[in-house]
């Protein structure tokens, strides 16, 4: 049962601008949302989270937007850097322990 | 404070055999899950433990077992190994319920 889909296995940006990753879920239970960060040969990274109650989260570069009435989430990475070059799952929990996540999507950054 | 250890990082085992992968939880982290990562797809939850007892679990066979110790290290073992086990495995460790989990970089099982 894939409950949290990630619908573009990859993207390309050029460094300085925007970059969106987007997720979307079909449990309406889920009430924790995250996204993580892989690079080669390493376990995924925690990026920055969002509980169901918020819209919006930001963190520096990274922001998540949630629209719960769409089941819909996603990562926003502003500027781009080559740095972020990395695989970016999205995952999402109804008791934040049991995490579901997406395939991932592979983010290039061009310089 | 060391993060999360799993060993070990690599291994090959043949279609039936058992294996047992190892994980040292980052320090004063109390709660494990453990994930199976297939090639090109994202983490699958197989089970956590919270204080040595299993908290919940995946759709996984009763074949994939876990254990966790009095130090939160913790276990994962399965049995009757088939080829399609063949995947990347990921603890992840967590200091409650609620709060953030620390990978460690898994361990690579291959299945021949």
């Amino acid at each position: 049962d894939q409950q949290v889909k990630q619908n573009s296995p990859s993207l390309s940006v050029q460094e300085g601008r925007i970059s969106i990753l987007n997720c979307d879920y079909t449990n309406s239970m889920f009430d924790y949302f995250l996204w993580y960060k892989k690079y080669p040969a390493e376990g995924p990274t925690f990026l920055i989270s969002i509980s169901s109650i918020k819209d919006k989260n930001e963190d520096g570069r990274f922001t998540v937007f949630l629209n719960k009435s769409a089941k819909h989430l996603s990562l926003h990475i502003v500027p781009s850097q080559p740095g972020d070059s990395a695989v970016y799952f999205c995952a999402a929990s109804s008791d934040y322990n049991d995490m579901r996540f997406g395939a991932g999507t592979r983010l290039t950054v061009k310089p | 404070e060391t993060g999360v250890t799993q060993s070990p990082t690599h291994l090959i085992k043949t279609r039936g055999q058992q294996v047992t992968l190892r994980c040292s939880s980052q320090s004063g982290h109390n709660t494990v899950s453990w994930y199976q990562q297939a090639l090109g797809q994202g983490p699958q939850f197989i089970f956590q433990y919270y204080r040595e007892e299993e908290n919940g679990r995946g759709n996984f066979p009763p074949r994939f077992s876990g254990l966790q110790f009095p130090n939160y290290s913790s276990e994962l073992n399965v049995n009757a190994l088939e080829l399609d086990d063949s995947a990347l495995y990921l603890c992840a460790s967590s200091p409650g319920q609620g709060a953030g989990y620390t990978f460690g970089s898994g361990t690579r099982l291959t299945v021949v």
